[in-house]
């Protein structure tokens, strides 16, 4: 079975500072790891995934993860936040159920960007 | 590039009413799957499909009903709306075949109040 803790539903950061977005994940598999954004009243996009290739994974708008096996974590990261990063994160942990492939979400982070 | 696509975005029900939500795909994607996004819970999977004439449930099937008559078309129909049906529903898609971490693209969501 999979699973995924994010830790902190909320962050706050000034602009310019760095972003850091913790998960911690839970796989009876290799794991494949996603973290998706959402910005106000739209749908999910995706931001990044690990998928056992590099563990540091470059994403889109500067973001970036590195897959810590030993930790079981898949923290984002960005040097330097902008006002509009400011939007819900989710981590992400896909799994194989009956020949098929899910995706387990973890409850999101909502990240404020203070001017 | 259309994507995903969700209607109706809003809709007010009253209790025991039913309804569909549409959902429909272009990328010629097998699998495609339901979500329910509630405050602090992220992202929960109602039921999936892996190609036409194929559903299953996923972990919150209660009071929803599926069906894939085509690989572009997979409506989410309510039986009989309750209060605890009010959420924010996703559409999703990706292909299939047997390869993990594909990449999943949703729908715009679709904001349901049930009074």
């Amino acid at each position: 079975a999979q699973s995924v803790t994010q830790l902190g539903s909320h962050v706050s950061v000034s602009e310019g500072a760095l972003v850091l977005l913790r998960c911690n994940y839970s796989s009876s598999v290799p794991p494949y790891l996603f973290w998706y954004v959402q910005y106000p009243n739209q749908g999910l996009q995706l931001l990044l995934k690990y998928t056992s290739a590099a563990t540091l994974v470059k994403g889109i708008n500067g973001f970036e993860a590195e897959f810590k096996k030993s930790e079981t974590s898949f923290p984002l990261t960005k040097p330097s936040a902008h006002m509009s990063d400011a939007a819900e994160y989710f981590c992400a942990v896909s799994g194989l159920k009956g020949g098929s492939e899910k995706l387990v979400f973890g409850k999101g982070t909502k990240l404020t960007v203070n001017p | 590039n259309a994507g995903v696509t969700q209607t109706p975005k809003f809709q007010v029900l009253k209790t025991g009413q039913s309804m569909t939500l549409q959902c429909a795909q272009d990328m010629n994607h097998e699998y495609m799957s339901w979500y329910r996004q509630d405050p602090g819970m992220g992202l929960r999977l109602i039921h999936y499909s892996v190609g036409a004439g194929i559903t299953d449930q996923g972990e919150v099937p209660n009071g929803y009903n599926v069906s894939r008559s085509t690989t572009e078309d997979f409506p989410l129909r309510l039986l009989s709306a309750a209060p605890s049906q009010t959420s924010v529903y996703f559409c999703a898609s990706s292909r299939q075949g047997g390869q993990r971490g594909n990449t999943i693209y949703f729908g715009e969501g679709s904001w349901l109040t049930v009074v």
